[in-house]
Parts: C-alpha cells; sequence; structure tokens
C-alpha cells in the first residue's frame, strides 16, 4: 500500500476552515483515499472516502486532484470539538489490511 | 445495535502472564481486525479475520494468538505477557474486508505489563 505523509499537527480557531493535505505519491489504480478521526480515548471513526475529484458529506469535503498523488481534506467551520488526530489512509478495493500513519494532530482553539 | 464492544477496558499484567482481550459485535460483519496503538504513533494491525474459521497475520503478531469461532467474537490471546506490549488495544469489524470498507472502532483496552 502506498504511504502517506501529512503534516505532524495544525492549529486552528473556531469557525474557520481547515485544510489537511496528504501526499500519497505511490499510489495504485485499485487505491481508495480515506479519512479517519480519532478523539483522545476512543477507536478511529471513519470520516469520508473517495477515488477523485471531490467527494462531499455532511462532516467534510475531499479533493483529489487528477493525478491522485495527494489529497486535501476540508473540515468547515471547525469547532472546539473537532480537536483530534486525522489520519489519512490508502486502502486497496478488495484488500484487507489498513496502514495508519502517525497522522494530523488538529488542535481548534477558542 | 451495541456496535464493537471490547473487554476489559483497563489491565494490568506481570510479565510472562497470560490474558484475553474479548471483542465482540452485534452488526453480523464478516471482517474483524486487532490494532495497537502505541503513544504519538498510528495504529498497527495484529491479526485479521475475513469470516469464522479464517485469520491471518497482521504487521506485528508476534507475541499475540487469535482465533475466530463465531462470526460475533475474536478475541486475542497474549500468551506470556511482556513490556513491549503494553499499548492500547483496539478491535474494528466491518462488512467484508479491511480495504475500502468502513471499519468501526471499539472502544480500547488500555494494557499495561508491569
Amino acid at each position: 500500500l502506498a504511504k502517506t505523509t501529512q503534516p505532524i499537527s495544525m492549529d486552528s480557531y473556531e469557525g474557520q476552515e481547515v485544510n489537511i493535505t496528504c501526499s500519497h505519491n505511490n499510489i495504485a489504480t485499485n487505491d481508495y483515499i480515506t479519512w479517519y478521526q480519532q478523539f483522545p480515548s476512543q477507536g478511529p471513526r471513519f470520516i469520508i472516502q473517495g477515488y477523485k475529484t471531490k467527494v462531499t458529506n455532511e462532516v467534510a469535503s475531499l479533493f483529489i486532484p487528477a493525478d491522485r498523488k495527494s489529497s486535501t481534506l476540508s473540515l468547515p467551520r471547525v469547532s472546539l470539538s473537532d480537536t483530534a488526530v486525522y489520519y489519512c489512509l490508502v486502502a486497496r478495493r478488495g484488500g484487507n489490511k489498513l496502514v495508519f500513519g502517525a497522522g494530523t494532530i488538529l488542535r481548534v482553539k477558542s | 445495535n451495541a456496535g464493537v464492544t471490547q473487554t476489559p477496558k483497563f489491565q494490568v499484567l506481570k510479565t510472562g502472564q497470560s490474558m484475553t482481550l474479548q471483542c465482540a459485535q452485534d452488526m453480523n460483519h464478516e471482517y474483524m481486525s486487532w490494532y495497537r496503538q502505541d503513544p504519538g504513533m498510528g495504529l498497527r494491525l495484529i491479526h485479521y479475520s475475513v469470516g469464522a474459521g479464517i485469520t491471518d497475520q497482521g504487521e506485528v503478531p508476534n507475541g499475540y494468538n487469535v482465533s475466530r469461532s463465531t462470526t460475533e467474537d475474536f478475541p486475542l490471546r497474549l500468551l506470556s505477557a511482556a513490556p513491549s506490549q503494553t499499548s492500547v488495544y483496539f478491535c474494528a469489524s466491518s462488512w467484508v474486508g479491511g480495504g475500502t470498507d468502513t471499519q468501526y472502532f471499539g472502544p480500547g483496552t488500555r494494557l499495561t505489563v508491569l
């Protein structure tokens, strides 16, 4: 599976839009980009998944350029409760393993 | 639905002791897996199962055993605990596989080995 690289940490303020970029240069044709969120003392939770262009759900948007070598998770108008670790993963369709990197620690301040 | 449940929430062991971490799901998911998470790191896959009677190794399987006798349960056994196994353990499940299927994680078990 392709290795992912994302910033170690980011700070933001309530009400701002937050964009977390992830690079995955060796992504394969059968791979999807998946993001999970983890709050302290909890297991990760699925946020969003995409293959190309743009995906939006009630929580976030995911932007994937045509070459798919990177992706950007966009969180609109963050609140204090969005403080968490965000993991970018490359997941293979039909695969049986997920590889988590260290993730990005997002701190939202008031 | 209770989702994915794990017991115990906390456990302290002495080196050399054995124990079983329990994981159960009530969503009729075929795929189940175990991860460990060490401070400041992401999750690492220990073992996984694609259905009852079928298990396979993940990234860090040494020192751990698993079995899957039912769809609902996927216990993780530590045969002889070592301090290096001090970690937080998460169980997860999904409908079919461990790739693009949404993984549902349990609340975790915090294990300390002295």
